[in-house]
């Protein structure tokens, strides 16, 4: 159920640099689109979240930017850290259906 | 940290037994969803519980199977167990209000081996 593709797959950024990561999605039904961080071991963690009828959304270091007409969200972390190394799953969900994931992203950040 | 409990950490089991997992919602909240993670992939989804009653499944087969009680906490079991089974296995937990759910929040995850 490839509804989503994230890319890239994995990603180095130096520290103190702009990590992006982009997800491109079909279905116009959904209108829920959560970014996830996992760390090895670990259950993922709610990052942050937007929904369609804003276009970016910004918590500290992390910005959602959404693009309704392109079909496109991306999550941008300014100022990347050693300790954001992790992998990020974008996701999406249509009103009370379920969470689906994208194919994550493996982030590393080098000192 | 979620209030997502799950039990147990880790567990290894043999080609064609039965496993239990269990999961403990966040207070307040009355939706439990199951996903499984395979190593290197992004979670699946395999079916949510809301008021004790399965609200959608994923493209699991009928061996996995579950149940919600009354306080909201949840089982997965799984039958028949096949090596492919073997992934970490994650609960998440959300507010289900007027036919949406909110937010999932999730727990640490069960790791199964089929060995």
């Amino acid at each position: 159920q490839q509804q989503v593709k994230q890319s890239p797959q994995s990603l180095i950024v130096q520290k103190g640099g702009i990590s992006i990561i982009n997800c491109a999605y079909e279905n116009t039904a959904f209108d829920y689109f959560p970014w996830y961080q996992q760390f090895p071991g670990k259950g993922p963690a709610l990052l942050i979240a937007i929904r369609p009828d804003v276009s970016e959304k910004k918590e500290g270091r992390f910005t959602i930017s959404f693009n309704k007409s392109a079909k496109q969200f991306s999550l941008h972390i300014m100022d990347s850290q050693p300790g954001d190394s992790a992998t990020y799953f974008c996701g999406y969900q249509t009103g009370a259906n379920n969470l689906f994931f994208g194919t994550g992203t493996r982030l590393t950040v080098i000192p | 940290e979620t209030g997502v409990t799950q039990s147990p950490t880790h567990l290894i089991k043999t080609r064609g037994q039965q496993v239990t997992l269990r999961c403990s919602s966040q207070s307040g909240h009355n939706t439990v969803s199951w996903y499984q993670q395979a190593l290197g992939q992004g979670p699946q989804f395999i079916f949510q519980y809301y008021r004790e009653e399965e609200n959608g499944r994923g493209n699991f087969p009928p061996r996995f199977s579950g149940l919600q009680f009354p306080n909201y906490s949840s089982e997965l079991n799984v039958n028949a167990l096949e090596l492919d089974d073997s992934a970490l296995y994650l609960c998440a937990s959300s507010l289900t209000s007027g036919g949406r759910t909110d937010t999932q929040y999730f727990g640490p995850g069960t790791r199964l081996t089929v060995l």
